[in-house]
């Protein structure tokens, strides 16, 4: 089926313990972006892609690290965790880059303790 | 900081009336779109408006947008249970998305 699959959906981190985020897409989109939402907030841009080998920061990116050696794949790694990083995590990605074809994966939910 | 607010955080209404949600933003944008979350769930793309379009209609969705005010809303007509779930706005602008806090509505049976 196309679209956005996210690894894992659910996922408990010891402050200190790295992991990475898994997100690919069979639509040959060029865009695709990481996002995180908190309780009460909208989705905060991490990191965005603008195609294979080029990766650029959003609004949050302190503590995560991208690279996008493939147009499928966009994984997300946290370096270090914290519980400033309980979160919920989604992936989007888009043919455009413009909206209105952005399509989202079904999140993972992430918590440091 | 995020560019999209919207207006009320919280909604509840009987099922069959009208929901109208507001979002402001502060910058230039190339588009403005809404979305809409179902609880736990990835976001659904409902609605895309260019900065050069004032109106917009999908279905039982009618968004507007005044850029000279920074603002757009979106009205849900005749609602219905399934219509329950969280609002989003997100401006577009750079290849960058950036989404406001969100409108919770309630529907009512």
């Amino acid at each position: 089926n196309a679209g956005v699959t996210q690894t894992p959906k659910f996922q408990v981190l010891k402050t200190g313990q790295s992991m990475t985020l898994q997100c690919a897409q069979d639509m040959n989109h060029e865009y695709m972006s990481w996002y995180r939402q908190d309780p009460g907030m909208g989705l905060r841009l991490i990191h965005y892609s603008v195609g294979a080998g080029i990766t650029d920061q959003g609004e949050v990116p302190n503590g995560y690290n991208v690279s996008r050696s493939t147009t499928e794949d966009f994984p997300l790694r946290l370096l270090s965790a914290a519980p400033s990083q309980t979160s919920v995590y989604f992936c989007a990605s888009s043919y455009t880059g413009q909206g209105g074809d952005y399509t989202f994966g079904s999140g993972t939910r992430l918590t440091v303790v | 900081s995020q560019q999209g607010e919207e207006d009320p955080q919280a909604l509840s209404i009987q099922e069959g009336e009208n929901a109208t949600m507001n979002c402001s933003y502060k910058t230039s944008i190339n588009n403005l779109q809404w979305y809409r979350q179902n609880s736990g769930r990835g976001l659904v793309h409902l609605i895309l408006i260019r900065s050069n379009e004032r109106e917009k209609h999908s279905g039982r969705l009618r968004v507007t947008l005044d850029t000279s005010k920074k603002s757009s809303s979106l009205l849900i007509t005749a609602s219905r249970a399934a219509d329950t779930a969280s609002y989003f706005c997100a401006v577009s602008n750079d290849y960058k998305l950036s989404f406001g806090a969100g409108t919770t509505v309630t529907v009512r049976a």
